[in-house]
């Protein structure tokens, strides 16, 4: 498809457990970002990568989080040992390089932790 | 501490009507601005957007306003119909903070017929 996908949509882990979310943006789009939304807040920034590299990681809540991005397309974020406050939808977005561009997002993945 | 306000939680609009969304922000760095619409289980949805150096910007039905000096900007969708219904989140960005959006907390908008 043309937009941005994730992977799963769904996931129900226990506390403690380790997670892995999967982004894949729109081809060509050299800007991805990490967000989530927890319930009855706004979408929260967790991260920005262009290319492979992450210029900015100023919104990961804690070390327990981290995020890679491969050949410049596909980006997995990591949660390991989960807690109860982690549980959230983790949104995906990518955009163009080039300043002033509207961000596209994911359909998101519903994190919920036991 | 919230760098982007949408003070009204929600909005309720008759159909045919117009819906104005409000958005306050703090940071003087913001200068690109952007509404996104989002439905329930869906990703936000790009509306429109106005960078600091205009005050007003239209596509179709919704047009976008922005008073830097207040640092308020509002969204304008006339007439309203019942597929505008959804949480309209309003963004903003600083070239110097590599884009990355920072989000209000939403208003969600439902248009009556």
């Amino acid at each position: 498809g043309a937009g941005v996908s994730q992977s799963p949509s769904n996931k129900v882990t226990e506390k403690g457990k380790d997670v892995e979310l999967r982004c894949d943006p729109i081809s060509g789009h050299t800007a991805l970002y990490w967000y989530r939304q927890s319930l009855g807040q706004g979408l929260e920034f967790l991260i920005y990568f262009q290319g492979n590299s992450a210029p900015d990681k100023s919104g990961l809540p804690s070390d327990r989080f981290s995020a890679e991005r491969t050949g410049g397309s596909v980006s997995t974020l990591t949660i390991q040992r989960t807690q109860q406050e982690d549980s959230a939808v983790y949104l995906c977005a990518s955009s163009a390089t080039s300043a002033y561009n509207e961000q596209f997002f994911g359909p998101g993945t519903r994190l919920t932790v036991l | 501490d919230q760098q982007v306000k949408q003070n009204s939680p929600s909005l309720s609009v008759q159909e045919g009507r117009i819906s104005i969304l409000n958005c306050d922000y703090t940071n003087s760095m913001f200068d690109y601005f952007l509404w996104y619409k989002k439905y329930p289980a869906e990703g936000p949805t790009f509306l429109i957007s106005i960078s600091s150096i205009k005050d007003k910007n239209e596509d179709g039905r919704f047009t976008v306003f922005l008073n830097k000096s207040a640092k308020h900007l509002s969204l304008h969708i006339v007439p309203s119909q019942p597929g505008d219904s959804a949480v309209y989140f309003c963004a903003a960005s600083a070239v110097q903070g590599a884009q990355k959006l920072v989000f209000g907390q939403g208003t969600r908008l439902t248009i009556n017929p």
